[in-house]
């Protein structure tokens, strides 16, 4: 998807450990999601940032760090992981001024 | 918060048939409905999305309906082909296309 890039690709963490899924998008847009997705579950958000300088919980935010580097940027932080976490994160942005949101390819997150 | 409830969860049809994907949600001052298929191993693609001010919408072999009174929107796929199979979201929003509450998916198999 191209605009919304994210890295790494595939990760597999053991419990305890810390880890940065990065996002960048070259769209440059003001507002970035981040959303994690599980079987039967959907996509449901963990925080978002607004604009560069601010960030805001979504509905799943416990376990999560975020840092809005700049209008770029837009990494997610897991300080001490854990198999709940094993899931599949996507990072979105609006394509361009107030439009729907586009996402990247995502980070298939493994915590064992 | 937000609320929506999608159905079915998976849906298998013969090619040159037509697909239902139903959609309920709780919160009436959601007012943008968009649609998203996904492919596997990719992120969501916005497919259709509507607004309250709108009862349908229609895109090609694409139609989605929204009946606010009801407070359920579906989409319709007209004429399938085995490349609409992914899997299917709805989604609501009261505050247009940011912060999006999802449905849980339906898996959309086109057989040949």
């Amino acid at each position: 998807n191209a605009g919304v890039t994210q890295t790494p690709k595939f990760q597999v963490l053991k419990t305890g450990q810390s880890m940065t899924l990065q996002c960048a998008q070259d769209m440059n847009h003001n507002s970035m999601y981040w959303y994690r997705q599980d079987p039967g579950m959907g996509l449901r958000l963990i925080y978002y940032s607004a604009s560069e300088g601010t960030t805001d919980k979504g509905e799943v935010p416990n376990g999560y760090n975020v840092s809005r580097l700049n209008k770029r940027e837009f990494s997610l932080r897991l300080e001490s992981a854990a198999p709940s976490q094993t899931s599949v994160y996507f990072c979105a942005t609006p394509a361009q001024g107030n439009s729907p949101l586009h996402f990247g390819n995502g980070t298939r997150l493994t915590v064992t | 918060g937000e609320n929506v409830e999608q159905h079915p969860s998976t849906l298998s049809v013969q090619e040159g048939d037509s697909a239902v994907i139903k959609c309920t949600y709780s919160d009436s001052a959601s007012n943008y409905f968009p649609w998203y298929k996904q492919e596997l191993g990719k992120g969501p693609q916005l497919i259709i999305d509507i607004r309250s001010n709108v009862g349908e919408k229609k895109d090609q072999r694409i139609a989605v309906t929204l009946n606010k009174t009801a407070k359920h929107f579906s989409l319709h796929i007209t004429e399938t082909q085995p490349e609409d199979s992914a899997v299917y979201f709805c989604a609501a929003s009261n505050s247009g296309y940011s912060t999006l509450t999802f449905g849980k998916g339906t898996m959309l198999l086109v057989s040949p």
